[in-house]
């Protein structure tokens, strides 16, 4: 069974601090994607990596999919409050037809 | 573009009792998917239809839920009868594509339910 395991499961930082969260599995994903879900909202698409090794930026936010196509991690600079949400990674199986998610890290940034 | 919407946005009930939920997914997404997301927990498929068809529904508890998409737009997701255990939130989504783990899912608000 394929499983997606985030850390950490909760991460409380002041404004302006930097962090890293993580995606990590013990199967080969074809990509993973990774969503941010605001309270009462639904999950809303950050962006999709499908080459291993591959860095995508968006604004102060840089994901990086694992070589081996493994893992994958979020990296957020300079943090600021409207930051603040649940960061979901997920990945297809079953040829790509189903999404399996990993349980989140819940990020809250301070002001 | 309008997004995913979904009915209630909140509901109430006592176990046993029975309860559905609505979507209307994206004008001309033909993909519709059903999530159950506990909290703490990320979201977890229940079912996901192509058009009217089921492509998927083997992590449905069947002897309790049903799904259905008539006419391959809107759907509704049925309890009956509720358990303790189906607390949760229950997301919609819909995608132009069946191939969802490369293209964009678009999520509704959800629907909070809460079964005492």
């Amino acid at each position: 069974t394929q499983l997606l395991e985030q850390s950490p499961q909760f991460l409380s930082i002041q404004e302006g601090e930097n962090l890293t969260v993580y995606c990590n599995s013990s199967s080969v994903f074809s990509s993973l994607q990774w969503y941010r879900q605001e309270p009462g909202e639904g999950p809303v698409l950050l962006v999709t990596v499908v080459t291993g090794g591959e860095v995508k930026k968006l604004k102060r936010l840089t994901f990086q999919f694992g070589d081996a196509r493994k893992d994958s991690s979020l990296h957020i600079t300079a943090a600021q409050p409207g930051d603040t949400g649940l960061y979901l990674c997920a990945g297809p199986y079953t040829g790509g037809f189903k999404t399996i998610f990993g349980a989140g890290t819940r990020l809250f940034v301070k002001a | 573009e309008a997004g995913v919407a979904q009915s209630p946005r909140y509901k109430i009930i006592e176990k046993r009792q029975s309860v559905a939920f609505w979507c209307n997914p994206i004008s001309g997404h033909a993909t519709l998917y059903w999530y159950q997301q506990i909290l703490g927990q990320g979201p977890k498929l229940l079912i996901q239809f192509q058009n009217n068809g089921v492509v998927d529904d083997s992590q449905l508890p069947k002897d309790r839920f049903s799904a259905e998409r008539l006419k391959g737009v809107d759907s509704t997701l049925k309890i009956q009868p509720a358990k303790l255990e189906d607390s949760a939130v229950y997301l919609c989504a819909s995608s132009s594509s069946l191939l969802a783990g490369y293209n964009e899912q678009f999520f509704g608000p959800g629907t909070r339910l809460t079964v005492l």
